[in-house]
């Protein structure tokens, strides 16, 4: 079974803090996903990558950066969190080819105070 | 921008079959209809997907109709487990660039 894994079920942070949110796949996935999920808004793209190095934005991607050094890595930053990134992170992950079905991780829920 | 539009809400009798609406009225012709699925605290996991022709796997069947404007996910004999939030995405199949929009809250009633 595909695994995505996400660093942490639950982060708080203050203000201003630089925050990392790591994601890592286990099936040598090519292309990944970070999205966001608020009430009432669904699930966003904040950002996206094909391949090592690469990123691409995606529908809310103020306020984000994101790095991938490594295929089965995708790091999604926060350079300085405020209180409006409050959210549910989810990640996601794909292969090039039967890019149908996207695995997602649990999520993070991340509350900035 | 949303490219579907789903209800809000839904209930279902257990055991009944849920079908699920999904009006997609601009659809291109090289995007297909996804239906993923969201069960509380975990992460959406894939349904079904399809372009023109109904499919059907071990979780549901997929109903579009001929001139692609809309489509119905079927679950056969719904169960408690299949309360969710059901999305219905169009895009292509290249690019994977979902939009999930805020999908349907499937109830299955006891």
């Amino acid at each position: 079974d595909v695994k995505v894994t996400q660093s942490s079920r639950y982060l708080v942070k203050r203000t201003g803090e630089k925050v990392f949110l790591e994601c890592v796949q286990d099936m040598d996935h090519e292309n990944m996903f970070w999205y966001r999920q608020d009430p009432g808004l669904g699930l966003r793209l904040i950002y996206f990558s094909y391949d090592v190095k690469m990123k691409e934005k995606g529908d809310i991607p103020e306020g984000y950066s994101v790095s991938r050094e490594k295929k089965e890595r995708f790091s999604l930053i926060l350079e300085s969190a405020s209180t409006n990134q409050t959210s549910m992170y989810l990640c996601a992950s794909t292969t090039g080819t039967h890019s149908y079905e996207q695995y997602f991780g649990p999520g993070t829920r991340l509350t900035v105070t | 921008d949303a490219k579907t539009t789903q209800p809000t809400s839904m209930d279902c009798a257990e055991g009944r079959a849920a079908n699920l609406p999904c009006n997609h009225s601009t659809i291109s012709g090289n995007e297909y209809v996804y239906w993923y699925r969201q069960i509380h605290s975990q992460g959406p996991q894939y349904i079904i997907h399809g372009l023109k022709n109904n499919e059907t796997n071990e979780m549901a069947s997929l109903i579009i109709t001929e001139d692609r404007k809309s489509s119905t996910l079927i679950l056969p004999h719904a169960t408690l487990r299949d309360t969710a939030v059901y999305y219905c995405i169009v895009s292509q199949s290249t690019g994977n660039q979902f939009y999930f929009g805020t999908g349907t809250s499937l109830t299955v009633i006891p």
